[in-house]
């Protein structure tokens, strides 16, 4: 079963706009993780936030998490065409595994 | 540094065939391992994870299987495909131990079965 859905399924911006997605999860987790997807591509990690830590930067990268809420959210500053791509949330338990969600497929216009 | 291969990239099966999908990691050892399917516009499905040799766990039901005969090496088999088995299939590492932690992915082998 899947643990993360996120919101919007798609989202269409213009360079330089911000992009922000959205994910929510159903259980008490370690921590949460997002990722990238280029078509037809594997996914690359881009930032984990633990469950004790409520925002962390990377770039242009900057997630927030409320466990209260069980959401978390991902927000891209300044997008780039290259930004074009399926974002997913996964979560940890305390197990070996991660959930994934549905994934956002951001499509950036020059 | 380390890496993951998957082989072969894309692969075009008739209905009843085998398959055999080859997974390998370099630069590390001892890691956890998982075989991930991903039907086309969807979200990622967690087939089998193993943490070590000959250790392997099955989260869902179904025509496949998954071995892990080396330390860094993970095949996903089945005897006979059916159509429900396409699909985009990516195989992961993550550090033994820390299964909560990041996941490396391969590159994914686009499997069509006919």
């Amino acid at each position: 079963s899947q643990q993360g859905e996120e919101d919007p399924q798609a989202l269409s911006i213009q360079e330089g706009e911000n992009a922000t997605m959205n994910c929510s999860y159903k259980t008490s987790i370690n921590n949460l993780q997002w990722y990238r997807q280029n078509s037809g591509r594997g996914l690359v990690h881009l930032i984990l936030i633990r469950s004790n830590e409520r925002e962390k930067h990377s770039g242009r990268l900057r997630v927030t998490l409320d466990t209260s809420k069980k959401s978390s959210s991902l927000l891209i500053t300044a997008s780039r065409a290259a930004d074009t791509a399926s974002y997913f949330c996964a979560t940890a338990r305390f197990t070996d595994k991660l959930i994934f969600g549905t994934g956002t497929r951001l499509q950036v216009f020059p | 540094s380390q890496t993951i291969h998957q082989w072969p990239a894309t692969l075009v099966q008739p209905v009843g065939s085998p398959l055999s999908l080859e997974c390998t990691v370099e630069g590390t050892s001892n890691p956890n391992l998982y075989w991930y399917r991903q039907a086309a516009g969807r979200g990622l499905q967690l087939l089998f994870y193993s943490v070590g040799i000959g250790q392997i766990s099955s989260e869902v039901p179904q025509n496949l299987s998954a071995s892990r005969p080396q330390d860094r090496q993970f095949i996903l088999s089945s005897k006979k495909l059916l159509l429900s088995d396409s699909g985009f299939y990516l195989c992961a590492w993550s550090v033994r131990g820390i299964g909560t932690d990041t996941q490396y992915f391969g590159p994914g082998t686009r499997l069509t079965v006919l």
